[in-house]
This record gives C-alpha cells, sequence and structure tokens, in this order.
C-alpha cells in the first residue's frame, strides 16, 4: 500500500485555462475527499464520495468545480476558467474504519 | 456545526523545552479529534487522534494530547522540544460517519511551532 497519491503536485496555469487533478486513494478506503488549503489557513472541506457517489459539496464549491469517482477508485477534480483566487494546496485524503489519510496535495498557482 | 478554535497562531520554545500547542473544539455529538503536523509543501501526517475510551492519547515523535470533554478541549503537549518539531500543527474535528468511517474534518486555523536553539 503507497497510500494516497495525488497528481500533479504543482501546477502553474494562466487565468481563465482549465485545470484538472487526480487522487488515487488507498485501495480498501470507500471514503474520499477533497479539502483546499490557502496560505496561513487551515484546510477547507470541498467534497467527499462514498464508493462513487458524490454525498456533499461545500458552499465553497462553485460551479466552476466538478469532481468525480468514477467506479469508486480514483477521483479527479477540474477546475474550469480558472482565477487567481483558486490559488491554494489541494489536498485529497480517504478514510475507512481504520484511518484517514492525506495525500501530499497538488500546490495550484494560477498567473 | 462543528468549528475548531487554536489559540495562538505563533508559539516559540527554546529546544528541550516544553510544547503546549492549544486547541478548544465545538461539537453537537460526541466528536472524533485529530492532531496533523505539516511541514512545508508537504501534506499533512497524523500525530495522534482520539475516537473512544482513554482520554490521554500517545502519538507519534513524543506527542499526546488530552480529551477534556468538561474544557471542549484537546492540547497538544511535548515534553521537550527538538528542532525537527518545527512545523505547522492542526487540530480537527470529525463527524462520526454512521458509525463505519470517519466524516469529513473541520480544521483550526493552524499554529506555526518554532523551536529555537
Amino acid at each position: 500500500d503507497t497510500g494516497v497519491s495525488q497528481d500533479p503536485r504543482h501546477k502553474i496555469t494562466k487565468r481563465g485555462q482549465n485545470v484538472t487533478f487526480r487522487c488515487d486513494p488507498i485501495s480498501e478506503h470507500n471514503r474520499l475527499y477533497w479539502y483546499r488549503q490557502t496560505l496561513g489557513q487551515g484546510p477547507e472541506f470541498l467534497t467527499y464520495f462514498q464508493n462513487e457517489a458524490q454525498l456533499e459539496k461545500s458552499r465553497l464549491l462553485s460551479d466552476r468545480f466538478s469532481a468525480e469517482r468514477p467506479k469508486g477508485s480514483f477521483s479527479t477534480l477540474e477546475i474550469q476558467r480558472t482565477e487567481q483566487g483558486d490559488s491554494a494546496m489541494y489536498l485529497c485524503a480517504s478514510s475507512s474504519t481504520g484511518g484517514y489519510t492525506f495525500g501530499s496535495g497538488t500546490r495550484l498557482t494560477v498567473v | 456545526a462543528q468549528s475548531v478554535t487554536q489559540l495562538g497562531s505563533h508559539v516559540s520554545v527554546s529546544e528541550g523545552a516544553l510544547v503546549l500547542l492549544r486547541c478548544n473544539y465545538s461539537s453537537s455529538v460526541p466528536p472524533y479529534l485529530f492532531w496533523y503536523v505539516q511541514y512545508p509543501n508537504q501534506g499533512l501526517q497524523l500525530l495522534l487522534k482520539y475516537t473512544t475510551g482513554a482520554t490521554l492519547v500517545k502519538g507519534i515523535n513524543g506527542f499526546e494530547a488530552e480529551f477534556k470533554k468538561s474544557e471542549t478541549s484537546f492540547h497538544l503537549t511535548k515534553p521537550s522540544a527538538h528542532m525537527s518539531d518545527a512545523a505547522e500543527y492542526f487540530c480537527a474535528v470529525s463527524e462520526i460517519a454512521g458509525g463505519t468511517s470517519y466524516g469529513k474534518l473541520t480544521f483550526g486555523q493552524g499554529t506555526i511551532l518554532t523551536v529555537h536553539p
């Protein structure tokens, strides 16, 4: 078990472009979460999946954000028409009854 | 709704001194409580967690925390600070998700720990 993997580690994009991040959870974990962390703040919940079902979305998740978890395995988070305010660390986590594990995150910089 | 307050955004100690990072929470149901550490440009590493049972929880790297329900607190301590402890620390509370899994986490604002030689 290699833990929770996130790709890419870093992404620099121009304002207005679309970006997509990928998260591979621990294989036996049925829940997958996305968080956003801006500089000097704690992580904030964005959305989570139980298997392939997206069960909750934060009000922070504007219409430009969409997340999927096809087949209940990996997940993608897409941001359309990026804005400078989207610059942040995007963290993925997965959980089961035994634990809650975070990935190393994707650092997004919008220029 | 749950919330977490970490008292002190910056704490500075000398190497070998006691570390005390404060965390108070608000939750309408019995909470699960966590402390995470984050090094620059890295993800979150779990230090320790409280779910049920013994209220004094021991974690990695010599850290421990005590759940005090009457004070709604979960302060993190370490008897003797090491230079390698310098990092940002986050307290978090989780709802219990149907008794089968952890739910989403609500984090505090974080406390940056500086350790002086």
